[in-house]
């Protein structure tokens, strides 16, 4: 079966330091990964997705960015945190599009506050 | 656009009562649907999904959901609430799979679920 991992679980950070979360699936290959950010009472916000390696797609301009190093493998990196980057960080999977159907799975989440 | 509508931000129900948490879709074509829960501080989980078979798709924990595409609706039921269920609901359409693989969830505004002893 398939399951996804993220961490750390929890991270305090300050203003202006660099961010690095990551995000591993196993069970599976080639899936489709995605980053998304849940602000405090507000819905879920997609942030980057990767059909595959080296193919990483942007939704929203911001100080993020994304890399996929491995197949299974997708990290999100800032180099400077703001305040508003506060929030809690899901990570995502679905399987190619060939294999349907087409839900995502979601990770257990990264608790993020900018301080 | 395609778009979901969570009717209610928050429904309180009885441990032991039935739960109705709606939700309206609208889409140009016959889109795939979803729930998921997400309890405090978790992931999302799947709750159930429709991808054009049966119309009343049945879910984890005893939940289960009609799609009317008469009404545009995909509303969530349980017949008896536990304490457990206590969680946020998402109603989710899957409209878009393009060429690329991608698949774009639009996501509703959630439904905060109470359950009372």
């Amino acid at each position: 079966s398939q399951t996804i991992h993220q961490w750390p679980a929890t991270l305090v950070q300050p203003v202006g330091s660099p961010l690095s979360l990551e995000c591993t699936v196993e069970g599976t290959s080639n899936p489709n990964l995605y980053w998304y950010r849940q602000a405090a009472g507000r819905g879920l916000q997609l942030l980057f997705y990767s059909i595959g390696i080296d193919q990483i797609s942007s939704e929203v301009p911001q100080n993020l960015s994304a890399s996929r190093p491995q197949d299974r493998q997708f990290i999100l990196s800032s180099k400077k945190l703001l305040l508003s980057d506060s929030g809690f960080y899901l990570c995502a999977w679905s399987p190619p599009r060939d294999r349907g159907p087409y839900e995502q799975y979601f990770g257990p989440g990264t608790r993020l506050t900018v301080t | 656009a395609q778009s979901v509508t969570q009717l209610d931000s928050h429904v309180s129900v009885s441990e032991g009562t039935p739960v109705l948490l709606r939700c309206n879709y609208s889409s140009s074509y016959s889109p795939s649907l979803f729930w998921y829960v997400q309890h405090p501080n978790k992931g999302l989980q799947l709750l159930l999904k429709y991808t054009s078979a049966a119309t009343l798709v049945k879910g984890i924990n005893g939940f289960e959901a009609e799609f009317k595409k008469s009404e545009t609706s995909f509303h969530l039921t349980k017949p008896s609430a536990h304490m457990s269920d206590a969680a946020e609901y998402f109603c989710v359409v899957n409209p878009v799979i393009m060429n690329t693989g991608f698949q774009k969830l639009v996501f509703g505004t959630g439904t905060r679920l109470l359950v009372s002893p």
